[in-house]
């Protein structure tokens, strides 16, 4: 069974600070996405990593794909209070298959 | 452009009371379909996935199964609840990368 563990579970930072949530597994992945999901609705993908060492930015937040393709990292800068919410992780093969989840972070940014 | 409806979007219902959740894809053919279950503020559970009509594959033994009559319908069941049913629920699509539906909040009393 591949797992994917991330950290931390919980963070709570104030407006500005800088964050780095991990993603890691001891399987590899053809693929990582990231999701992040507010109270209340579904997960909404954010991005998706596919070559070991890609880094892809999104406005504040970069995204980094492991070497080995066995972890991931979300770093956010100069958080906002729209920041908040929960960030998924998770690993999968081809177009198509199933997902393996991380449990979350469960980010807040104090304003 | 593909969307994904899922509905009710909460519901409470008592202990031994039928289960019948629906979610519809539209915008795409043959989706692959999934049905998660979210503890608050946690990861998602799979509990069932289809890769196309009547075919059904269960991920973990529980009280609650599912079927999909047609190829944008995938719909969760159960006879009787469990407390231990109550939870978040998620339909998703697969395109490389889920689309999830809006979910729905099961409380079982």
């Amino acid at each position: 069974t591949q797992l994917l563990e991330q950290s931390p579970q919980f963070l709570s930072i104030q407006e500005g600070e800088n964050l780095t949530v991990y993603c890691n597994s001891s399987s590899v992945f053809s693929s990582l996405q990231w999701y992040r999901q507010e109270p209340g609705e579904g997960p909404v993908l954010l991005v998706t990593v596919v070559t070991g060492g890609e880094v892809k930015k999104l406005k504040r937040l970069t995204f980094q794909f492991g070497d080995a393709r066995k972890d991931s990292s979300l770093h956010i800068t100069a958080a906002q209070p729209g920041d908040t919410g929960l960030y998924l992780c998770a690993g999968g093969g081809t177009s198509g298959s199933r997902l393996t989840f991380g449990e979350g972070t469960q980010l807040t940014v104090n304003p | 452009s593909q969307t994904i409806h899922q509905w009710p979007a909460t519901l409470v219902q008592p202990v031994g009371s039928p289960l019948s959740l629906e979610c519809t894809v539209e915008g795409t053919s043959n989706p692959n379909l999934y049905w998660y279950r979210q503890a608050a503020g946690r990861g998602l559970q799979l509990l069932f996935y289809s890769v196309g009509i009547g075919q059904i594959s269960s991920e973990v033994p529980q009280n609650l199964s599912a079927s999909r009559p047609q190829d944008r319908q995938f719909i969760l069941s159960s006879k009787k609840l469990l407390l231990s049913d109550s939870g978040f629920y998620l339909c998703a699509h697969a395109n490389y990368g889920y689309t999830f539906g809006s979910g729905t909040r099961l409380t079982v009393v």
